[in-house]
């Protein structure tokens, strides 16, 4: 199976600020299955990206997706308050589909 | 608009089935299939498994093979999600989501939180 890893585990910023989160395969995942969902306390995850880059309905274009083979990125431009949450990567393309630890994204 | 609702929580015995259903509207029910994760409390995801809700075909996580049954009635556009010989590292709350194939996995359901306790 592919494993996902994330980094950093937990990330600390402050509104407004950058935030770059990683997440690597351990062989290559198909562009079009990796996805990147946020998930607050008490709720189901909330699919973000798709396909590696592409924005799922009615996310804030403050969000992006990159990358290709075994490395990937999501990216918020700037913070705002309710984006402080964890972040799973995942991949679906090959079975069984797998996700990643999370990346806990937290206030400064 | 696409919702899935799940059923209410569950406490089982170890030893013990439990049965969650995952009730689908506002989408043909047959054009999708249905997949199953889970998280252990303070934990990540972990995928369980994913049917399709057009012919039943099944793809069950490998460490739950023997264990968990997924079904649907599509007469209902619910689908199930059976786990027998409950353990307490089964306790968790467990989502079903639409599979929309490339397009991830947009819609989820609300969670059922399953506790395995003597």
């Amino acid at each position: 199976e592919i494993v996902l890893t994330q980094s950093p585990g937990t990330l600390s910023l402050s509104p407004g600020e950058r935030a770059t989160l990683s997440c690597r395969a351990s062989q290559s995942v198909s562009s079009s299955y990796l996805a990147w969902y946020q998930q607050k306390p008490g709720q189901a995850p909330r699919l973000l990206i798709y396909g590696a880059s592409s924005r799922a309905t009615g996310i804030p274009d403050r969000f992006s997706g990159s990358g290709s083979g075994t490395d990937f990125t999501l990216t918020i431009s700037r913070l705002e308050p309710e984006d402080f949450a964890v972040y799973y990567c995942q991949q679906y393309g090959s079975s069984p589909s797998t996700f990643g630890q999370g990346t806990k994204l937290e206030i400064k | 608009q696409v919702q899935l609702v799940q059923s209410g929580a569950e406490v089982k015995k170890p030893g013990a089935s439990v049965k969650v259903s995952c009730k689908a509207s506002g989408y043909t029910f047959t054009s999708y299939g249905i997949s199953w994760v889970r998280q252990a409390p303070g934990q990540g995801l972990e995928w369980m498994g994913w049917i399709s809700a057009y012919n039943g075909n099944t793809n069950y996580a490998q460490k739950l093979q023997g264990r968990v049954t997924m079904t649907t009635d599509t007469s209902t556009s619910t689908a199930y999600m059976e786990l027998r010989s409950l353990r307490s590292d089964d306790t968790a709350v467990y989502y079903c989501a639409r599979d929309s194939g490339s397009s991830g996995w947009g819609n989820w359901g609300q969670g059922t939180l399953v506790t395995v306790s003597s």
